[in-house]
C-alpha cells in the first residue's frame, strides 16, 4: 500500500515565479492537508481539502491555493513566489476513520532564489 | 503568546536514557494531543495520540496530557540511537480543526 506521495522532491524557482505540487493521499484517504514548514520550525498549516473543496484554512494569503480532484490528489498552488515561501512543502492525508490521523508524504523543498 | 510552545532543544541524552520532551499549549479548544516524529529530510510521522488527560503507553512510549494545565509530556524509555530526530507536539480540535504543531524539539541519543 502506496503511502502519501508528492511531487516533485525538489524544485527551484525565482521570485515573481508560480509553482504547482502535487500530492496523492494514502489508498482510502479522502481528505488532504497542506502544510509549509520553514528551516527548524514545525509545520504551518495552509488549508485541507473534502470532497473537492477547501474545508479549513489557515493563515496564508491568497496566493496560496489549492484544487481536489475526484480521485483525492491536490494540487498546492503558490502565486508570485517571494523569498520567504522557501520551505519544505508536506502533504497529509487522513481517512473517514480519523480526522486526527494524518500521515504525512516526504514532502516537497520548494527553494525561492 | 504562541498556541504551542516546545523547548526546541537540541537535547542530548546518553543511549538507554529516560527521555522526557515537553509541551505546552494556550487553547482550551484542543481535545486530541499529537506526538509526531521527523526524522532530517523526512515527512512527521505519527507517534501516538491522546484525548483525554492521563497517560497512554505504547511499547517504550509515553504520552501524559494534563488539561488542567494545558501541558503534554512524551516520555521515551531505554531510548535509542534511532530515536534521534524531532519530536512535534500537535494539539488539535474536536472535529480535526486547529491543526497547530509545535515547533519540535530536537532530540540526539548519543551511542
Amino acid at each position: 500500500d502506496a503511502g502519501v506521495t508528492q511531487s516533485p522532491t525538489h524544485l527551484i524557482k525565482t521570485r515573481g515565479q508560480q509553482v504547482t505540487l502535487r500530492c496523492s493521499p494514502k489508498s482510502g484517504h479522502d481528505t488532504v492537508s497542506w502544510y509549509q514548514q520553514a528551516l527548524g520550525q514545525g509545520p504551518q498549516f495552509i488549508f485541507q481539502y473534502y470532497e473537492e473543496e477547501e474545508r479549513q484554512r489557515g493563515n496564508f494569503p491568497d496566493r496560496f491555493s489549492g484544487h481536489q480532484f475526484p480521485n483525492y490528489s491536490s494540487e498546492l498552488n503558490v502565486n508570485a513566489l517571494l523569498l520567504g515561501d522557501s520551505a519544505l512543502y508536506l502533504c497529509a492525508s487522513s481517512g473517514p476513520e480519523g480526522l486526527n490521523e494524518q500521515f504525512f508524504g516526504p514532502g516537497t523543498r520548494l527553494t525561492v532564489l | 503568546q504562541k498556541e504551542v510552545e516546545q523547548d526546541p532543544g537540541p537535547l542530548s541524552v546518553p543511549e538507554g536514557a529516560i527521555v522526557s520532551l515537553n509541551c505546552t499549549y494556550s487553547n482550551s479548544a484542543f481535545q486530541y494531543f499529537m506526538w509526531y516524529r521527523q526524522y532530517s529530510r523526512k515527512g512527521p510521522e505519527l507517534l501516538m495520540y491522546t484525548y483525554s488527560s492521563g497517560n497512554k503507553e505504547d511499547g517504550r512510549f509515553t504520552a501524559q496530557v494534563d488539561k488542567s494545565s494545558k501541558y503534554i509530556s512524551l516520555f521515551i524509555r531505554d531510548s535509542q540511537p534511532s530515536d534521534s530526530a524531532t519530536y512535534l507536539c500537535a494539539p488539535i480540535g474536536p472535529y480535526g480543526q486547529n491543526f497547530v504543531f509545535g515547533p519540535g524539539t530536537r532530540l540526539s541519543v548519543l551511542p
